[in-house]
């Protein structure tokens, strides 16, 4: 599976917009980029995953670019609660021969949402 | 539907210590996975089960056994505790609805090895 390239921590005034960039340059043509997220103490939490074109979900967008090569994880409000390391993982999924189900956590971005 | 459930939360072992960490689902997941996380750090794989009867070692096997004998459960078995192994322990299964695959964790147990 492809290595990612996460900032190591953001801030982010809460209301706004956060933004966070993911580096991908060796993506293989059938690997998913996918974000999730852990709360302090808590278990990772699976927010969003997408091919090549953008997606949305009730939590966040995930907007890819042409050449797959970055992502970019956007929440269009952050709240306190979104306060996390948020880990971008390439993978391939178990139907397309891959093995998404033994993922590598890198230590991501340490997202910070201030009052 | 109470999705990935551990126990116990919190756990104190002498070293030389036996336990067993449960994991259980009531998703129907085929595919289940332990990774251990240690401070600072990401998530690091110890074992992981693609259907009852079937387990394999990850990246950090060694001190650990398991076994999957049914779909629901996949315990993981701490052979003789060492303090290397004082971390947070997390469970996952693997949703495979079509090209939806996801990873559903557990709260995680705490484990200390004095």
């Amino acid at each position: 599976d492809a290595k990612t390239t996460q900032p190591t921590s953001m801030d982010c005034a809460e209301g706004r917009a956060a933004n966070l960039p993911c580096n991908h340059s060796t993506i293989s043509g059938n690997e998913y980029v996918y974000w999730y997220r852990q709360i302090h103490s808590q278990g990772p939490q699976y927010i969003i995953h997408g091919l090549k074109n953008n997606e949305t979900n009730e939590m966040a967008s995930l907007i890819i670019t042409e050449d797959r090569k970055s992502s970019t994880l956007i929440l269009p409000h952050a709240t306190l609660r979104d306060t996390a390391v948020y880990y971008c993982i390439v993978a391939r999924g178990v139907n397309s021969g891959g093995s998404n189900y033994k993922l590598t956590f890198g230590k991501g971005t340490l997202l910070t949402v201030n009052p | 539907n109470a999705g990935v459930t551990q126990t116990p939360k919190f756990q104190v072992l002498k070293t030389g210590q036996s336990m067993t960490l449960q994991c259980a689902q009531d998703m129907n997941h085929e595919y289940m996975s332990w990774y251990r996380q240690d401070p600072g750090m990401g998530l690091r794989l110890i074992h992981y089960s693609v259907g009852a009867g079937i387990t394999d070692q990850g990246e950090v096997p060694n001190g650990y056994n398991v076994s999957r004998s049914t779909t629901e459960d996949f315990p993981l078995r701490l052979l003789s505790a060492a303090p290397s192994q004082t971390s947070v322990y997390f469970c996952a299964s693997t949703s495979l609805q079509g090209f939806h695959e996801t990873q559903y964790f557990g709260p995680g147990t705490r484990l200390l090895v004095l």
